[in-house]
């Protein structure tokens, strides 16, 4: 079983539109996370979400919005996707909000904009 | 604020050599994790290693071992006896251990290396 899991892996989209990466972890963790990977391989942390409180990274557009339907789910939306969000989204899981026993992070989704 | 600063953009060795990859982190907090984690060409994060801070032990697993010191806030990676397979991108990061929120972790802009055989 995947420990953390995420859907779509590849999504090609126009400009424009709106969609949205499915993130869900298996592991009974409390607290969520979203990463974007850049072309030059930066990963910078988006949001994290823990016990219904969530965290944004304030350089994040308020296009993007996670929604969290439960504590094994951390789903990403994007509103009026723009050229510049092509890069790879990954989520990840934790126990507790300081990773003490590490983070758990799903395969990544390649996100396209066109 | 955190920062991790991985300095080496990309390294190329032949296989067999040893490799190190450098890693110094700055944070204010008393207590942190330090982690690696190598991304191999298919993408997908694999993760080494976790390191308290408390815990300045070198560590050593197989071909790798990481050598921490906290007087100069590094956090440094070898390899030895390196393989074609080791290629991949490897990132060191930084989490803290205390406080309020979920920061999840700072991670540096990763060293590219490249085993030729």
């Amino acid at each position: 079983d995947t420990a953390v899991s995420q859907t779509p892996k590849y999504l090609v989209t126009q400009m424009g539109n709106d969609k949205s990466i499915k993130c869900e972890q298996n592991l009974g963790h409390d607290t969520m996370y979203w990463y974007k990977q850049d072309s030059k391989k930066f990963l910078k942390i988006m949001f994290s979400y823990n016990n219904k409180e969530l965290i944004i990274n304030e350089t994040v557009p308020n296009r993007f919005s996670p929604k969290s339907p439960d504590k094994a789910h951390l789903n990403l939306h994007i509103n009026s996707l723009e050229l510049g969000d092509s890069a790879v989204y990954f989520c990840a899981s934790s126990q507790g909000p300081r990773g003490s026993y590490g983070y758990t992070f799903g395969s990544g989704t390649r996100l396209t904009v066109v | 604020a955190q920062k991790v600063t991985q300095a080496q953009t990309e390294i190329s060795v032949v296989e067999k050599e040893d490799v190190t990859l450098d890693c110094v982190y700055e944070t204010r907090d008393t207590t942190y994790y330090l982690f690696w984690y190598k991304q191999p060409p298919s993408g997908e994060l694999v993760f080494l290693i976790r390191r308290n801070s408390f815990d300045e032990q070198n560590e050593i697993s197989g071909r790798y071992s990481w050598n921490f010191q906290k007087s100069t806030s590094s956090f440094n990676f070898t390899i030895t006896a390196s393989q074609v397979v080791d290629s991949a991108v490897y990132f060191c990061a930084l989490s803290p251990t205390s406080g309020g929120g979920a920061d999840g972790l700072t991670f540096g802009k990763g060293t590219h290396l490249i085993i030729q055989p």
